[in-house]
């Protein structure tokens, strides 16, 4: 079993609907990222958290220590959100990925 | 504010040879971290420095090594290249060790043939 599980691996929705991808991860961490890749490879950083709640835009990041939980919301969701979001967590100077969910948006 | 900067962007070798690729962070962040991304295994961590220090090592053989300068500046070196080293390398930067946010690169595909 990997370290950090996400789900679903892909997701195909309607422009302006909400989406909700999870991540789940099995042991104690410092921090959880959000990553954004869009195709050709660039990578953007979009939360950091490790407590409660962030919210920036029609994005939201919510993350459960207890049960070792986060997911990433993003509403009135529009094509140019199609990427592939991946959740990471840090742990003893080290950060492990998840596999990644490939969000295809269509107008 | 310049970005974090890595060269080459692209480039190709063949096995056995060696490949030094380079990473320039964000001025101000003191701390930089390596991955590899592939097909088959996704995102992996391979190391990161803070203050010219190696923090933390990936799962990986000796044949991956790195540095950090007194700028802040960090190459990687692959040496005796196969082909499994095909990937996509990002250097990433931060204020802070590990709980800060984190601005990536644009990478360097490196291709082995």
């Amino acid at each position: 079993k990997n370290e950090v599980e996400q789900s679903p691996q892909n997701l195909t929705a309607q422009e302006g609907e909400f989406i909700t991808i999870n991540c789940s991860y099995s042991v104690g961490i410092s921090a959880l990222h959000w990553l954004q890749q869009h195709p050709g490879g660039g990578i953007v950083s979009l939360f950091m958290l490790s407590s409660g709640k962030k919210k920036h835009g029609r994005l939201i990041a919510t993350i459960n220590i207890q049960e070792k939980h986060s997911s990433l919301h993003i509403t009135a969701s529009h094509p140019r959100d199609s990427a592939v979001y991946i959740c990471a967590v840090y742990k003893a100077e080290k950060l492990t990925f998840g596999t990644g969910t490939r969000l295809t948006i269509i107008p | 504010k310049a970005g974090v900067t890595q060269t080459p962007r692209y480039l190709i070798k063949t096995r056995g040879q060696q490949v030094t690729l380079s990473c320039s962070p964000i001025s101000g962040h003191r701390s930089v971290s390596w991955y590899q991304q592939t097909p088959g295994q996704g995102l992996q961590f391979l190391f990161e420095y803070f203050s010219e220090t190696q923090r933390n090592k990936g799962n990986f053989p000796g044949r991956f090594s790195g540095r950090q300068f007194s700028n802040s500046r960090s190459e990687m070196n692959v040496s005796t290249l196969e082909l499994g080293d095909s990937a996509l390398y990002l250097c990433a930067s931060s204020l802070v060790l590990g709980t800060g946010e984190l601005f990536f690169g644009e990478g360097s595909r490196l291709t082995v043939l």
